[in-house]
């Protein structure tokens, strides 16, 4: 079955260190998203992408960057970690024929900066 | 700009009661869509529903329905009979025609379902 992956489920880094969160797909869909998960904030979006070598800046893209290689992944990259950051951040696709279509999410990943 | 409003942010009832969510949207979209999302403990993001701007009709889904209504710009979500396993987070969201294929997420709904 298709789904959506990302790696990994929970991290813990030191403010600072660069950190890469990964993201794969294999519904072969055209977009893919990045969102972070913060109590009171609902879901915020920070980076996505309508397809190779296409990427764009959401509410929340400080601090944050993507890049868009092939289909299916979009690795969502913290060039310097910071404690603002810990947060739950969730990875979701779609199929991007019309718009409005339905993101699909990843389980979501954990991640505390110390 | 787009914007969702879930006004209540925790509701707690008894098994057995029936229980509605509200979701109160904006949008100068003439074509927009409308989603419910549920978050349960377990944590991942579960899609439950998608409604675009054009197509009124209330929807059922076991005890789940769905009351669309533009012109007070609300999209409710009615538990019938809750039950302890329908405990979670519940998220709506918006998507227009010229948001591209972003969604703009309310800042959820917690549901507790008391045994």
């Amino acid at each position: 079955d298709a789904e959506i992956t990302q790696s990994p489920r929970h991290k813990i880094t030191e403010t600072g260190r660069q950190v890469t969160l990964a993201c794969h797909q294999t519904w072969n869909h055209n977009n893919m998203f990045w969102y972070r998960q913060d109590l009171g904030h609902g879901l915020r979006l920070i980076h996505y992408s309508y397809g190779v070598h296409d990427t764009n800046k959401g509410e929340v893209s400080d601090g944050y960057s993507v890049s868009r290689s092939n289909t299916e992944d979009l690795p969502l990259t913290l060039e310097s970690a910071a404690s603002s950051q810990t947060s739950v951040y969730f990875c979701a696709s779609s199929g991007g024929g019309v718009a409005g279509d339905t993101q699909y999410f990843g389980p979501g990943t954990r991640l505390t900066v110390l | 700009a787009q914007k969702v409003t879930q006004a209540q942010t925790e509701i707690s009832v008894v098994e057995k009661e029936d229980v509605t969510l509200d979701c109160v949207y904006e949008t100068r979209d003439t074509t927009y869509y409308l989603f419910w999302y549920k978050q349960p403990p377990s944590g991942e993001l579960v899609f439950l529903i998608r409604r675009n701007s054009f197509d009124e009709q209330n929807e059922i889904s076991g005890r789940y329905s769905w009351n669309f209504q533009k012109s007070t710009s609300s999209f409710n979500f009615t538990i019938t009979a809750s039950q302890v396993v329908d405990s979670a987070v519940y998220f709506c969201a918006l998507g227009g025609d010229n948001a591209g294929n972003m969604l703009t997420f309310g800042g959820g709904t917690r549901l507790m379902v008391k045994p």
